[in-house]
């Protein structure tokens, strides 16, 4: 199984400003997953996007999906500073339905 | 809104112990995992289970490992003979259908082996 590569690793922005982040992957996938960690503690699910969706929003994120590139990005607008956390891509491929995750970004948001 | 719950939060033991971890799934959930977290590093899929029994597991889930479904609400890992490099938080999670696909975590069991 394949894991997704995030970009950039860490990222420190200011409160109010939009946070990008990136997750490219090497073959086919079913779906791609954006979950949440805040220091020390489980797994948030945030998003999931199917293979043949271009874009989900929840509240302030934005996920789009672009299979051509085999990437996908998160966009946290507005951010605040209990977004810091480290975001994380995990890809669903072939048959399986285990997430495989990425090593992360880590994102500071200073107030 | 319904969650998983693990506990302990934290367990330390010694290397040859054997330790149970424990978690409670939401409760309609049909599907459950285990993954680790070495520090610093990737999260990683242990096993799952549905129906009780092992429908997946990794390279990393072996002889050591076990899992066990004792009660209609309880999920365990337990390792039989700990080692240093068991050393992680332990994330269970739970699902309700192959089909959703959205797995949804617990808070973690930071296990330490001294």
């Amino acid at each position: 199984s394949q894991q997704g590569e995030e970009d950039p690793q860490a990222l420190s922005i200011q409160e109010g400003e939009n946070a990008t982040m990136n997750c490219s992957y090497k073959t086919s996938i079913n779906n791609l997953q954006w979950y949440r960690q805040n220091s020390g503690r489980g797994l948030v699910h945030l998003i999931l996007i199917r293979s043949n969706e271009r874009e989900k929003h929840s509240g302030r994120l934005r996920v789009t999906l672009d299979t051509s590139k085999k990437s996908s990005s998160l966009l946290i607008t507005a951010s605040r500073a209990a977004d810091t956390a480290s975001y994380f891509c995990a890809l669903g491929s072939g048959g399986s339905y285990i997430p495989t995750f990425g090593r992360g970004t880590s994102l500071i948001v200073h107030p | 809104e319904p969650e998983v719950t693990q506990t302990p939060s934290h367990q330390v033991t010694q290397m040859g112990q054997e330790v149970i971890l424990r978690c409670v799934p939401i409760s309609n959930h049909l599907y459950f995992y285990w993954y680790r977290q070495i520090l610093g590093q990737k999260v990683e899929f242990l096993v799952s289970f549905y129906n009780n029994e092992i429908s997946e597991k990794s390279e990393i889930f072996d002889d050591q490992f076990s899992v066990e479904r004792p009660d209609g609400s309880n999920f365990t890992l337990k390792i039989r003979s700990t080692k240093l490099e068991d050393s992680a938080m332990y994330f269970c999670a739970s699902s309700g259908t192959i089909s959703t696909d959205t797995q949804y975590f617990g808070p973690g069991t930071r296990l330490t082996v001294l």
